[in-house]
């Protein structure tokens, strides 16, 4: 069965602080994709990324990066530079290839506060 | 291109009434997803949409059920509501199924007393 763990619940930084979330996945398939979505006050989930579990490369984009090892079975994600627009819930989620289905398994979710 | 639209925004229901909620996938996306988020369980998995047949299901009971219209629209159904269905209902639509990115309309917030 898969499962998704976000150890940390909640996390306050002061604005330009870096941050980082953890995610770390359990999966039999070797093939899958991972997630992380955001979700703001609104209630919307925002899509911000999918790495597949054959691409470790690291992800920048802007202020976002991510950090895929599948040796550590760890999908973590850091902002630089945090603004106060950044505070939101952030979810991790895994989807097995097998089935071709789109069924996503997130994480509890991470809240993130940062103060001005 | 708009995005994934669900109805009604907001829902009260009393216990052992039913409920149908509404989605509206983005143009040209065939897969419709529901899940379910509540502050104790997190978000959970309902049931996946493809060309109407459903092709995936989560972990809940009968009452919940859903069905997929010629136009990708999707409905949720819940009956005899339970106050423990108060919850957070988040469809998501893609352009196929698999590992295609999912994108999530503002969900619908039903209430049950």
């Amino acid at each position: 069965a898969q499962k998704v763990t976000q150890a940390q619940t909640e996390i306050s930084v002061v604005e330009k602080e870096d941050v980082t979330l953890d995610c770390v996945y359990e999966t039999r398939d070797t093939t899958y994709y991972l997630f992380w979505y955001k979700q703001p006050p609104s209630g919307e989930l925002v899509f911000l990324i999918r790495r597949n579990s054959f691409d470790e490369q690291n992800e920048i984009s802007g202020r976002y990066s991510w950090n895929f090892q599948k040796s550590t079975s760890s999908f973590n994600f850091t902002i630089t530079a945090s603004q106060v627009v950044d505070s939101a819930v952030y979810f991790c989620a895994l989807s097995e290839a097998a089935g071709a289905n789109s069924k996503l398994t997130f994480g509890k979710g991470i809240t993130l506060s940062v103060r001005p | 291109k708009a995005g994934v639209t669900q109805t009604p925004r907001y829902l009260i229901k009393t216990r052992g009434q039913q409920v149908t909620l509404s989605c509206s996938p983005i143009s040209g996306h065939r897969s419709v997803s529901w899940y379910q988020q509540t502050p104790g369980q997190g978000l959970q998995f309902l049931f996946e949409y493809f060309s109407e047949t459903q092709r995936n299901k989560g972990n809940f009971p009968g009452r919940f059920s859903g069905r997929q219209f010629s136009n990708s629209r999707s409905e949720m159904n819940v009956s005899t509501l339970e106050l423990g269905d108060s919850a957070l209902y988040l469809c998501a639509s893609s352009i196929g199924t698999g590992m295609s990115e999912q994108f999530f309309g503002p969900g619908t917030r039903l209430t049950v007393l």
